[in-house]
């Protein structure tokens, strides 16, 4: 149980370019979900909290119009990454939180990431 | 605010040695969670444990163990007879509860942890 997918795992696209990125919890519902960014050799940096049905809160120096989040279910959030550019390669990470119960309930599950890389 | 400070950037060990990785953390929260996650090669986290503000007991599920000490606001982590599957980045993370439950999680800066053959 608790399983977060997201897609694509890799993406590489022209400056410029929208990219946008699926997280999915496959076996839970969440009606919060949260995006990290995460440099390499370097630990997770919260970009914002997704919650269903209402606007994304998003971290200070997050650009909310260049990062925008939508989670239009509770299984389901995206992330589009707006005019790409070079200084956006990143892995980012998404993951949900579990609110149905039980002994991990309010943990986060995170997906496996999807590696950007703006050329 | 909140803080985490894991201060072994890297541990490299030999297999079968046992190791403790550090984690400390600062919140002027009374109810708060604690976190581990283990992030291997491939970069998935992988939760290991959660414990709450006000649950201090140790907990081993098997070679893994965590010591939380409300006292000293720590919360090590300690392999037994390492193994190089183990070897990935670990991060210990703090997050704070409310009555929406727990919220957005701060992170150490992760220890990478090595295992030799």
């Amino acid at each position: 149980g608790a399983v977060v997918s997201q897609h694509p795992s890799r993406v590489i696209c022209k400056s410029g370019t929208s990219v946008k990125i699926e997280c999915r919890s496959l076996d839970f519902q969440a009606t919060t979900m949260f995006w990290y960014r995460q440099f390499p050799k370097q630990s997770l940096m919260l970009m914002a909290t997704s919650n269903e049905g209402s606007k994304a809160t998003y971290e200070q120096g997050v650009e909310k119009d260049k990062f925008l989040i939508n989670h239009a279910s509770l299984t389901l959030s995206t992330l589009t990454v707006t005019s790409a550019h070079p200084e956006d390669s990143s892995f980012y990470i998404c993951s949900a939180r579990d609110t149905g119960g039980g002994r991990t309930t309010d943990t986060q599950y995170f997906g496996p990431g999807t590696r950007l890389t703006v050329l | 605010a909140q803080k985490v400070t894991q201060a072994q950037t890297e541990i490299s060990v030999v297999e079968k040695e046992d190791v403790t990785l550090d984690c400390v953390y600062e919140t002027r929260d009374t109810t708060y969670y604690l976190f581990w996650y283990k992030q291997p090669p491939s970069g998935e986290l992988v939760f290991l444990i959660r414990r709450n503000s006000f649950d201090e007991q140790n907990e081993i599920s098997g070679r893994y163990s965590w010591n939380f000490q409300k006292s000293t606001s720590s919360f090590n982590f300690t392999i037994t007879a390492s193994q190089v599957v183990d070897s990935a980045v670990y991060f210990c993370a703090l997050s704070e509860a409310n009555l929406q439950g727990a919220q957005k999680l701060v992170f150490g800066q992760g220890t990478r942890l090595t295992i030799n053959p």
